[in-house]
C-alpha cells in the first residue's frame, strides 16, 4: 500500500547541533521526495526536495539524502537555530497512470533550545 | 505567499450542517489537491483534480465531495458534519497532472480551520 513512515515523532536539540529526520516509503515507483516545514497554525512550506535520479542535495544548512534501494530518505539540518523549531513532514510521490500525488509522513516536531 | 488562496480562513458550524471550502490555485496551475490535517495528525490526502477532472482519490469520506470549475478554482463540500471532521483543510496546487512528473512541485494554501461544535 501507499505508506510513508517518519521518525522520530519529536526531536529536541541544542542550538548549533545537527538534527536528522528519517523516512521510509513503500511504493518503489515513487520518484519525488520533498520536505515541508510547518510552523504552528501555518501552511506547510517546501524547504527542499530531491528526485530519484539524485542521491543527495544540499541547500545551505539543509541537506537531503536518498537511498532508493533501501527506500529511505533523510533530512539533515546543521547548525540548528531556534527559528528551525517547527513540524517537519517528509513526503513521497505516488505516481499512477496520468496522475501523481504526495503521501506524507506523520511529521517530526523539532525543538531547538537556545 | 504561495499564490494558493483559500477561503474562508476560519469556519465554525454545528454537527449535521454542510459547508463549502473554496480554493484558487496558483496562476497557471491546473491541478488542485485537498488535504485534511486533524489535531496532531499528518496531512491526509483527500482528492486531486486536474483541469476539471477528478484524477486521484484518497481517504475521502462519502459525506465529502469536491469539484473543480472551468476557471480552475475548486470547492470542497463537507456535509452531515460530525465533531471528528474538525480539522485544518489545506488546498494545494501544481502546474500539471501531478507531482512526480518533471519539475512539478506542490504549493499549499493557508488552509481553512473548520470547527464543528
Amino acid at each position: 500500500g501507499e505508506n510513508v513512515e517518519q521518525h522520530p515523532s519529536t526531536l529536541s536539540v541544542q542550538e548549533g547541533d545537527s538534527a536528522v529526520i528519517k523516512c521510509t516509503y513503500s511504493d518503489s515507483a515513487s520518484n519525488y521526495f520533498p520536505w515541508y516545514k510547518q510552523e504552528l497554525g501555518k501552511r506547510p512550506q517546501l524547504i527542499i526536495d530531491i528526485r530519484s535520479n539524485v542521491g543527495e542535495k544540499k541547500d545551505q544548512r539543509i541537506a537531503v539524502t536518498l537511498n532508493k534501494t533501501a527506500k529511505h530518505f533523510s533530512l539533515h539540518i546543521t547548525e540548528t537555530q531556534p527559528e528551525d523549531s517547527a513540524v517537519y513532514f517528509c513526503a513521497a510521490s505516488i505516481v499512477g497512470g496520468n496522475t501523481g500525488k504526495l503521501i506524507f509522513g506523520q511529521g517530526t516536531t523539532l525543538q531547538v533550545k537556545p | 505567499d504561495s499564490g494558493v488562496t483559500q477561503t474562508p480562513k476560519h469556519l465554525i458550524t454545528a454537527t449535521g450542517q454542510r459547508v463549502t471550502l473554496r480554493c484558487s490555485p496558483r496562476s497557471g496551475d491546473l491541478s488542485v489537491y485537498w488535504y485534511q490535517q486533524s489535531l496532531d495528525q499528518g496531512l491526509q490526502f483527500l482528492i486531486q483534480y486536474y483541469n476539471g477532472e477528478e484524477r486521484a482519490k484518497g481517504n475521502i469520506l462519502e459525506r465529502f465531495s469536491a469539484q473543480q470549475f472551468p476557471d480552475l478554482h475548486s470547492e470542497l463540500n463537507l456535509s452531515s458534519l460530525e465533531l471528528g471532521d474538525s480539522a485544518l483543510y489545506f488546498c494545494a496546487s501544481s502546474v500539471g497532472q501531478g507531482v512526480g512528473a518533471t519539475n512539478e512541485k506542490l504549493f499549499f494554501g493557508s488552509g481553512t480551520q473548520l470547527s464543528v461544535l
